[in-house]
């Protein structure tokens, strides 16, 4: 059974570099065809895709933020971390990490399993 | 960037009825990387529909999705309770940034 849990702050001042960990179960990052994936949501608005790590280490991330994001693994401890530098107050979201397989139509890598998410709020 | 444009914003229908749901894309999918999902309050997303039209695993059958190039439809073809939730769809491939639908709200009438 695949399992996907975010960790991390619940509060961050502005300017500061947020860090978050996706804690995995059920599968291992090291394995062909598997992949990690940040996506956020502010109150009451849409997702948005952040930035996804693969099982070879490549790395996409969404192009307006890349400056700001760091996407990195650690396949001995299960672990995924997304940081963000230079929060501000529109950063304010649910963080969710997601579990990625290529799907069998297209190849391409989508999100079949999500973490709870984790409440970030960005304030003084 | 591809933007994903879902209508309407809010689908009110009642416990049996058939729920269409648009999604159109502001540029052609060279390939079907059109995924859809539903959300409840308090609710990670949940994976509905993936390669525009296959089902994902445990999704009933009332759930169908369709398209191709920029227009594709999720239909539940006869709405459960549980059904009441908002729904996305989303791009997964093609440009970056993978983007998201702002979303289809459907209420109970």
């Amino acid at each position: 059974q695949i399992t996907l849990r975010e960790s991390g702050p619940t509060l961050v001042k502005p300017t500061q570099t947020l860090t978050l960990t996706c804690s995995f179960s059920g599968f291992a990052l090291n394995g062909h065809g598997v992949g990690v994936g940040w996506i956020r949501q502010p109150p009451g608005k849409a997702l948005e895709w952040l930035a996804l790590i693969y099982w070879d280490d490549a790395k996409r991330y969404r192009p307006s933020l890349k400056t700001r994001l760091t996407i990195t693994k650690d396949t001995s401890k299960n672990h995924v971390v997304l940081k963000m530098t230079n929060m501000a107050p529109v950063d304010t979201a649910t963080y969710y990490c997601a579990h990625f397989v290529p799907e069998t139509v297209t190849g391409y890598y989508v999100g079949d399993l999500w973490g709870q998410g984790t409440l970030v709020t960005v304030s003084s | 960037e591809i933007v994903l444009t879902q209508s309407p914003g809010t689908l009110y229908l009642s416990p049996g009825e058939r729920a269409t749901l648009s999604c159109r894309a502001s540029q052609i999918f060279s390939s079907n990387y059109l995924a859809w999902y539903q959300q409840k309050p308090g609710q990670a997303p949940r994976l509905l529909i993936y390669g525009a039209s296959t089902r994902a695993p445990d999704i009933p059958d009332r759930f169908s999705g369709r398209g191709s190039g920029t227009d594709f439809t999720l239909t539940i073809s006869r709405l459960e309770p549980e059904d009441f939730a908002v729904y996305y769809c989303h791009h997964y491939g093609g440009p970056l940034p993978y983007s998201f639908g702002q979303g289809t709200r459907l209420q109970i009438k």
